[in-house]
C-alpha cells in the first residue's frame, strides 16, 4: 500500500513549456485534489475530483488542466508555464467526508 | 467564503512545556476539521481528524477540540519535545463543494 504518490519530485521548466504532474493513489479513494503551497499563503486548492470522470475548479484553477479517467490517477497539466506557477504542488485523496492523505509534493521552478 | 485563521503565526517554547495552537473558521457549515504537521521541505502528515459532530480527539500527547458553533479549534500538545518542531496546519472540509480550506499555519520551535 503506497498511499499517494507524486512524480516528479523536482522539475525546472522554462516559461511557455508545458508538463504534467502525476498523482496516483492505491486506496480506492473517490476524492482527489491538487493544491499549491506558496510562502505566506498556505495551501490553495487548484482542482479537485469527486470520482472518475468528474472534475471541478478550486480557488486558483487558471493555467492548469486536470482529468480523471480512472479512480487511481489524477494528473495535473500546466498548459504554458509561467514564473507565477513556481510553487510546491501537493496531491491529496480521501473517502467522502474522511481524512485526507497527501503525497510528498512536487517542487516546480519556472524560469 | 470560508476563511481559516491560525494564531499564533510562530511560537517558540522550552522543552517540556504544554502548549496550545489556535484555529478559527468563519463558516460553521463544515464536515470535519483536520490538523496536519509539516516538516521543512516535506509533505503533510495528518495528526487528528475531528468530525463536525465530535467535540475532541486525542492521539498520544496531542488533543484537538472543536467548537463548531463558535468556529474554533485548538490543538493541545503536552510535554513538548524538540521533535515536535514543525509547522502545524489546520484545515476544514466545507459542506459546499466538499473542499478543504487551510489556515496559513503555526511554526512551532521547541528548544532543548
Amino acid at each position: 500500500n503506497a498511499g499517494v504518490t507524486q512524480t516528479p519530485k523536482f522539475q525546472v521548466l522554462k516559461t511557455g513549456q508545458s508538463m504534467t504532474l502525476q498523482c496516483a493513489q492505491d486506496m480506492n479513494h473517490e476524492y482527489m485534489s491538487w493544491y499549491r503551497q506558496d510562502p505566506g499563503m498556505g495551501l490553495r486548492l487548484i482542482h479537485y475530483s469527486v470520482g472518475a470522470g468528474i472534475t471541478d475548479q478550486g480557488e486558483v484553477p487558471n493555467g492548469y488542466n486536470v482529468s480523471r479517467s480512472t479512480t487511481e490517477d489524477f494528473p495535473l497539466r500546466l498548459l504554458s508555464a509561467a514564473p507565477s506557477q513556481t510553487s510546491v504542488y501537493f496531491c491529496a485523496s480521501s473517502r467522502q467526508g474522511d481524512e485526507q492523505y497527501f503525497g510528498p509534493g512536487t517542487r516546480l521552478t519556472v524560469t | 467564503k470560508q476563511e481559516v485563521t491560525q494564531i499564533p503565526a510562530a511560537l517558540s517554547v522550552p522543552e517540556g512545556e504544554n502548549l496550545v495552537l489556535n484555529c478559527s473558521f468563519t463558516d460553521s457549515a463544515i464536515y470535519n476539521l483536520q490538523w496536519f504537521r509539516q516538516d521543512p521541505g516535506k509533505g503533510l502528515t495528518s495528526l487528528l481528524l475531528i468530525q463536525s459532530s465530535q467535540r475532541e480527539q486525542t492521539s498520544g500527547r496531542l488533543n484537538a477540540s472543536l467548537d463548531k458553533s463558535s468556529g474554533r479549534s485548538t490543538l493541545y500538545i503536552a510535554a513538548s519535545q524538540p521533535g515536535d518542531s514543525a509547522t502545524y496546519l489546520c484545515a476544514v472540509r466545507v459542506v459546499y463543494g466538499n473542499k478543504l480550506v487551510f489556515g496559513a499555519g503555526t511554526i512551532l520551535r521547541v528548544k532543548s
